[in-house]
């Protein structure tokens, strides 16, 4: 079946350091990748996604790109912010429907 | 973008009591929906797929007469759970595509439910 593994949390950055929050994938066939991010409080939404093999997501700064060769999908972002503190889920969506598979969740903690 | 509530966002109570929790697309129509179980530092879990006019789907390992679901209409699915244990103290979130094919999901801020 799918499967999605990342990283392990939680992630502790100061303002303006770069983040890689690395995400691994197994699945049948050519699935969607997502990254959604989850606020203190908040659901989930969606940050990031690609439909294909070597297409990247990008999104308020936040990049991730679709690498089939390693079935990989890792969020990386130049400068964090402490607004960016939150969990992090990578997803993957395969085998038709809507289904998602979500990785455990990282959590990102960005100080001063 | 499209909101999804869910009611209520906290809830406890005793063992052997049922609760139910709400699901709603406040300003979109959903013909499905999908109810998921956190744990603490754990992933979502899919639980469910609501269907709206027909039953729902369960994943391996849920039970059905537990867990139980209503799409009674366009905007809104319940999860019920029956006979609640301990156990069945969770974080309970759902979901809601924009549409049949739709990449986008939107999900509910989730409930809380201690069972004691």
């Amino acid at each position: 079946g799918n499967s999605v593994t990342q990283m392990e949390g939680p992630v502790t950055l100061s303002e303006e350091a770069f983040l890689t929050i690395n995400c691994t994938y197994t699945a049948t066939g050519y699935p969607s990748l997502f990254w959604y991010v989850q606020y203190p409080g908040e659901g989930l939404q969606l940050l990031l996604k690609a439909t294909k093999a070597d297409d990247k997501g990008s999104n308020k700064g936040f990049e991730a790109t679709y690498r089939k060769e390693t079935t990989s999908f890792h969020l990386e972002k130049g400068s964090v912010q402490v607004s960016d503190s939150a969990v992090y889920f990578c997803a993957l969506r395969g085998g038709g429907g809507n289904k998602l598979t979500f990785g455990t969740g990282t959590q990102l903690k960005v100080e001063l | 973008g499209a909101v999804v509530s869910q009611h209520p966002s906290w809830v406890i109570c005793k063992s052997g009591t049922s609760v139910k929790i709400e699901c709603r697309s406040l300003d979109f129509q959903a013909t499905t929906m999908f109810w998921y179980r956190q744990f603490p530092k754990q992933s979502l879990m899919l639980m469910a797929t609501s269907n709206e006019g027909s039953k729902a789907t369960y994943e391996q390992g849920v039970e059905k007469d537990k867990f139980l679901i209503n799409h009674a209409s366009l905007t809104l699915s319940t999860l019920t759970v029956t006979s609640a244990h301990p156990e069945d103290s969770s974080f309970y979130i759902c979901s809601a595509p924009t549409g049949v094919s739709s990449y986008e999901q939107y999900f509910g801020p989730g409930t809380r439910l201690t069972v004691t």
